[in-house]
């Protein structure tokens, strides 16, 4: 039971550059999260989706894209990537309900040069 | 909507003193509450939780009390180790218009903890 994997660990990229962030879980979770942390900002929601099949923009969606693969895999994409986006990327699945748990990756440490 | 509003660090204590990181809430009716914690270079676990009013969550020596008549769910130990430095966040779900969080929740700002031997 691995529960929350991402990919990968570490990035660089270049302005203007594209990648995918990859998460998957193993708990059969119908809900997950992309976060970005920043220094002194606390963790901000991207975008989230509900269920299979499903997906909204969270707090701060600009410049990101989505895509439920499937119950397990939630992938976000940067398809231009820019300096702004520089930060380390959180994948959280749960349940779905107000009262249960969210369990996070170990994160993805993403700098655009 | 829903809100919280967390202590500000950092934090800088001792090995076995008293630790209280605030946390106040804002908030339609009685949603549940959470600490959650971040130790170095790793993703945030649940470090406790209270699902309805009244309740105390604890782990690892840590308390936390839901207070509907303060709208606090301030963290405590009573003796802290080096090993608990990390950052700590307060939080509680977030609702739509139509009352479903789909399990999202909203965070604080997140309190560093420095304990020194």
């Amino acid at each position: 039971n691995a529960g929350v994997t991402q990919t990968p660990k570490f990035q660089v990229l270049k302005t203007g550059q594209s990648m995918t962030l990859q998460c998957a879980q193993d708990m059969n979770h119908n809900s997950m999260y992309w976060y970005r942390q920043d220094p002194g900002m606390g963790l901000r929601l991207i975008y989230y989706s509900a269920s299979e099949g499903t997906t909204d923009k969270g707090e701060v969606p600009n410049g990101y894209n989505v895509s439920r693969l499937n119950k397990r895999e939630f992938s976000l994409r940067l398809e231009s990537a820019a300096p702004s986006q520089t930060s380390v990327y959180f994948c959280a699945s749960t349940s779905g309900w107000s009262t249960d748990t969210q369990y996070f990756g170990p994160g993805t440490r993403l700098t655009v040069l | 909507g829903n809100s919280v509003t967390q202590m500000e660090g950092p934090v800088t204590l001792s090995e076995e003193a008293f630790l209280t990181i605030n946390c106040t809430y804002t908030a339609t009716g009685y949603p549940s509450l959470f600490w959650y914690v971040q130790y170095p270079g790793e993703g945030l676990q649940l470090l406790l939780k209270a699902t309805k009013a009244d309740d105390k969550g604890s782990n690892k020596g840590f308390e936390a009390t839901y207070r509907k008549e303060t709208t606090s769910f301030h963290l405590e130990k009573g003796s802290v180790q080096v090993s608990d430095s990390a950052v700590y966040f307060c939080a509680l779900p977030t609702f739509n218009a139509g009352g479903t969080s789909y399990g999202k929740l909203t965070f604080g700002q997140g309190t560093i903890l420095t304990v020194h031997p």
